[in-house]
């Protein structure tokens, strides 16, 4: 069965910090895809990266910048020099090829707390 | 307009009330869901529709009936809710194709409060 664990419930860290969001993936399939979420107090889930299962270059946006290793069915996120604004519950997910919709298998998700 | 667009933000009904939430997308996407987020239980599918028709229904209960007119519209029917149905009930949209997947983009979601 898929199964996407974040084992971190809760992070608390101030302001510059770097802080790595944990992602751990199951699925017996080979063509997969991977997605990072941010859910803002205002609960609107905003798209943050989607990868497939056959690129496992790294990624870097801006702050932001994901690992994808195969090898240990991981999608770790880092935030690097962290903002109050990131504060919020990130989720990670992962997705059957069904051929018509995207069915997402959502983790329980994270929340980033950054202080000032 | 925002890409995808929920009514009401929030509602308050009772167990024995009839009650509609409604989604619209302008994104021109042709999949749209329906999700269901509970305080300590992982985001839950719900339904799904691809080209205006069902085409996955995550064993969700008879109370909840979702209706699909046109690839833009999206909404879920309540009614003799429980207290449990209580959630976040959020709705995405996504353009798919047979060979690619598409990112979902989630409205803002209506919280729902059932007495």
């Amino acid at each position: 069965a898929q199964k996407v664990t974040q084992a971190q419930t809760e992070i608390s860290v101030v302001e510059k910090e770097d802080v790595t969001l944990d992602c751990v993936y199951e699925t017996r399939d080979t063509t997969y895809y991977l997605f990072w979420y941010k859910q803002p107090p205002s609960g609107e889930l905003v798209f943050l990266i989607r990868r497939n299962s056959f690129d496992e270059q790294n990624e870097i946006s801006g702050r932001y910048s994901w690992n994808f290793q195969k090898s240990t069915s991981s999608f770790n996120f880092t935030i690097t020099a962290s903002q109050v604004v990131d504060s919020a519950v990130y989720f990670c997910a992962l997705s059957e090829f069904f051929g018509g919709y995207n069915k997402l298998i959502f983790g329980a998700g994270t929340r980033l707390a950054v202080h000032p | 307009e925002t890409g995808v667009t929920q009514t009401p933000r929030h509602l308050v009904m009772g167990m024995t009330n009839k009650k509609s939430l409604k989604c619209e997308q302008h994104l021109g996407h042709n999949a749209m869901y329906w999700y269901k987020q509970s305080a300590k239980k992982p985001l839950e599918l719900m339904f799904v529709y691809n080209f205006k028709e069902q085409t996955e229904n995550n064993s969700v209960p008879s109370r909840f009936s979702p209706e699909c007119p046109n690839s833009s519209h999206l909404f879920l029917h309540l009614h003799t809710l429980q207290p449990e149905d209580s959630a976040l009930y959020l709705c995405a949209s996504s353009q798919e194709g047979l060979a690619y997947i598409g990112e979902l983009f989630f409205g803002e979601g209506s919280r729902l409060t059932v007495l």
